[in-house]
């Protein structure tokens, strides 16, 4: 099993690019989560999504969409990307039998908006 | 306030040394609590969860006071591969999502 893996590992775009983030997973899981985290941030949650066909918003959604259009995908997309959104962007998955369910992360993309 | 809060550190600690974290939560009714591991440039794993009885991996060991709201992680006889930041994770009370602290940053010292 590959787990979970991200798409790109990294990126540098200019303010007002667009681009779409990629995270796959093979463990069947139905929950899926994008993350960011900043120095002194700590891991904050973009979007998540229950199940596929459903996506909800985190704590830090704006300038952020997503889809789940396939159960083993989570994308997310920068429509317009901004400088406040250089960061590193870790995509979770997990079953979520029971409060007590970890979550899986993938390798994290590191973006770089100019 | 913040969900979870943790000192950040920096913890520089000898060999061998016995080091202590603490964290606390806001939200008395979570309900499931963890300690993860997170290398430089590296993602998040789990390292432990965190049982109201109290529980111990090894030389790790994680204890929950519900009544303060606090979690702590004991790491006995550090080794230098223990070098890393912890982080202190609490569930979004009646909710799928979790809150992750800032991180506690370990380095220990030949």
């Amino acid at each position: 099993n590959a787990g979970v893996t991200q798409t790109p590992k990294f990126r540098v775009l200019k303010t007002g690019q667009s681009m779409t983030l990629l995270c796959a997973q093979d463990m069947n899981h139905e929950y899926m989560y994008w993350y960011r985290q900043d120095p002194g941030m700590g891991l904050r949650l973009i979007h998540y999504s229950v199940g596929e066909g459903t996506t909800a918003k985190g704590e830090v959604p704006d300038g952020y969409n997503v889809s789940r259009l396939k159960k083993q995908n989570f994308l997310l997309g920068l429509e317009s990307a901004a400088p406040s959104q250089t960061s590193v962007y870790f995509c979770a998955s997990n079953k979520w039998d029971s409060p007590s369910e970890t979550q899986y992360f993938g390798p994290g993309t590191r973006l770089l908006v100019l | 306030r913040k969900e979870v809060e943790q000192d950040p550190g920096p913890f520089n600690v000898p060999e061998g040394a016995t080091v202590a974290f603490n964290c606390t939560y806001s939200n008395s009714a979570s309900q499931s609590f963890f300690w993860y591991r997170q290398d430089c440039r590296k993602e998040p794993k789990l390292l432990m969860s965190v049982y109201s009885s109290g529980n111990e991996d090894g030389r790790f060991t994680a204890q929950l006071n519900r009544a303060s709201q606090y979690i702590s992680l004991l790491i006995r006889d550090s080794k230098l591969s223990d070098s890393a930041t912890y982080l202190c994770v609490v569930n979004k009370a009646g909710a799928n999502n979790l809150f992750f602290g800032t991180g506690t940053r370990l380095t220990v010292i030949p």
